[in-house]
């Protein structure tokens, strides 16, 4: 089955440093790559995402990059804040739709003022 | 925007009883739910998907008579964890479908559930 892989585990960086997080996935039939935010004790919250038939998009301080040759997937994040600070998680579809996703280890994202 | 509400947000429940969590889709009608599960400081695990009308799927590993899912109407799934053990201890969450499944929709996701199970 699909296998999503997440990079870093944990991440800290300084307000106004940009922050990496990085995806690999297994399925190549898989055509849609959320990315969700997780706060403490809170549901995830999706912040961007992108379809297979496209390369890079972009949300003011949020881009996010698909590399499907190669089974990538990235979230930048640029001028990071302090309340940034929260888990990330990737996710990939499977089964050919949008909807049903496996999710990557998650990334905690510590942004220190 | 699309809002998922879930119901309890805590619940701490005896070893053996059962507990029965609620998934509903505020403003819009959801077809489709799915719920996951999801252990301290790890990734979100699929469980089931719930489909309104119909019987839920299951994923491999996870028991239908342990946890009992119904999706009776198109805004309400719920999820019975019945005889609860102290390993059932999670977080569960829920989410749901905008529109029709396998249409170009994301997933909206309720704000959890914690289970404690003494």
């Amino acid at each position: 089955g699909e296998n999503v892989e997440q990079h870093p585990s944990t991440l800290s960086v300084q307000e106004g440093d940009s922050a990496v997080i990085k995806c690999t996935y297994s399925d190549s039939a898989s055509n849609y790559f959320p990315w969700y935010k997780q706060e403490l004790g809170k549901g995830p919250q999706l912040i961007i995402d992108i379809r297979s038939n496209v390369g890079e998009k972009k949300d003011q301080r949020i881009a996010v990059t698909l590399n499907k040759t190669a089974k990538h997937f990235s979230l930048h994040i640029t001028e990071t804040q302090p309340e940034d600070s929260a888990v990330y998680f990737c996710a990939a579809s499977i089964g050919g739709g949008f909807q049903k996703l496996v999710f990557g280890t998650g990334t905690r994202l510590l942004v220190s003022p | 925007g699309a809002v998922v509400s879930q119901h309890p947000s805590r619940v701490i429940c005896k070893s053996g009883t059962s507990v029965k969590i609620e998934c509903r889709s505020l403003d819009f009608q959801a077809t489709t739910m799915f719920w996951y599960r999801q252990f301290p400081k790890q990734s979100l695990m699929l469980m089931a998907t719930s489909n309104e009308g119909s019987k839920a799927t299951y994923e491999q590993g996870v028991e239908k008579d342990k946890f009992l899912i119904n999706h009776a109407s198109l805004t309400l799934s719920t999820l019975t964890v019945t005889s609860a053990h102290p390993e059932d201890s999670s977080f569960y969450i829920c989410s749901a479908v905008v529109g029709r499944a396998g249409m170009d929709s994301p997933l909206h996701f309720g704000n959890g559930t914690r289970l404690t199970v003494t």
